[in-house]
């Protein structure tokens, strides 16, 4: 079965240093979209992605996050100046379509530490 | 703005037994999408079951199953004949078309033997 992959796993950083964190969306999907948890918060939406451009981001998306479908399987989320606060897990989603209720299928994660 | 409520932060059953986790939600928006999410200890996010907002029939997936009362904007998953597999985080999610997906807090729910 298809499914959404992401690496690295776990990247450790220091605070200030730029990550990029990778995706690979399942390969019909339309529709990529980024969340993160805090370590015992709730899940939150940090964008979405759609025709190589964002059609929506939270206010938690700031100037310091990007994104980017570099090729055609690739779906990036970069952080230019990590702080400490970034320390969460990072989740990719995607999904076939926005008028279909089939839902968002997401990856494992990547666990973002930030010394 | 969405909000999404799940007011029993951990639940516990019994394996083989039947178990309800609750959930609330408010919303403006009349055609809306919404989710069961589970997050085991890998901490991956699984899709457990969907349910459209226009639909009157409570969905059911093998032992997942759901009871959405729309006017109480209300949407508890119950758990038939639990297994110790179950254990994990589970989230209550909301969707309007094309839109972000607004999660609940979580319920940690514990399978015993």
């Amino acid at each position: 079965e298809p499914e959404v992959t992401q690496t690295p796993s776990h990247q450790v950083t220091q605070m200030g240093q730029e990550v990029i964190l990778r995706c690979v969306p399942i390969s019909n999907h339309l529709y990529f979209y980024w969340y993160r948890q805090i370590l015992g918060q709730k899940v939150e939406f940090l964008v979405s992605f759609y025709n190589n451009e964002i059609s929506e981001k939270s206010e938690i998306f700031d100037d310091q996050f990007s994104v980017e479908r570099p090729d055609g399987s690739n779906f990036t989320l970069k952080i230019r100046s990590t702080k400490l606060e970034d320390s969460a897990m990072y989740f990719c989603a995607s999904s076939v379509g926005v008028s279909l209720s089939i839902g968002q299928y997401f990856g494992p994660g990547t666990r973002l530490t930030v010394t | 703005a969405q909000t999404v409520t799940q007011s029993q932060p951990e639940m516990s059953v019994q394996e083989a037994e039947t178990v309800t986790l609750s959930c609330t939600y408010d919303t403006s928006e009349s055609n809306y999408y919404l989710f069961w999410y589970k997050q085991p200890p890998s901490r991956q996010m699984i899709l457990v079951i969907r349910q459209e907002a226009y639909k009157q029939q409570n969905a059911t997936e093998n032992r997942f199953s759901v009871n959405f009362q729309k006017a109480a904007k209300s949407f508890s998953l119950k758990i038939s004949d639990s297994q110790l597999g179950d254990t994990a985080m589970y989230f209550c999610a909301h969707q309007t078309s094309g839109s972000r997906l607004t999660f609940g807090e979580g319920t940690q729910l514990t399978v015993n033997p």
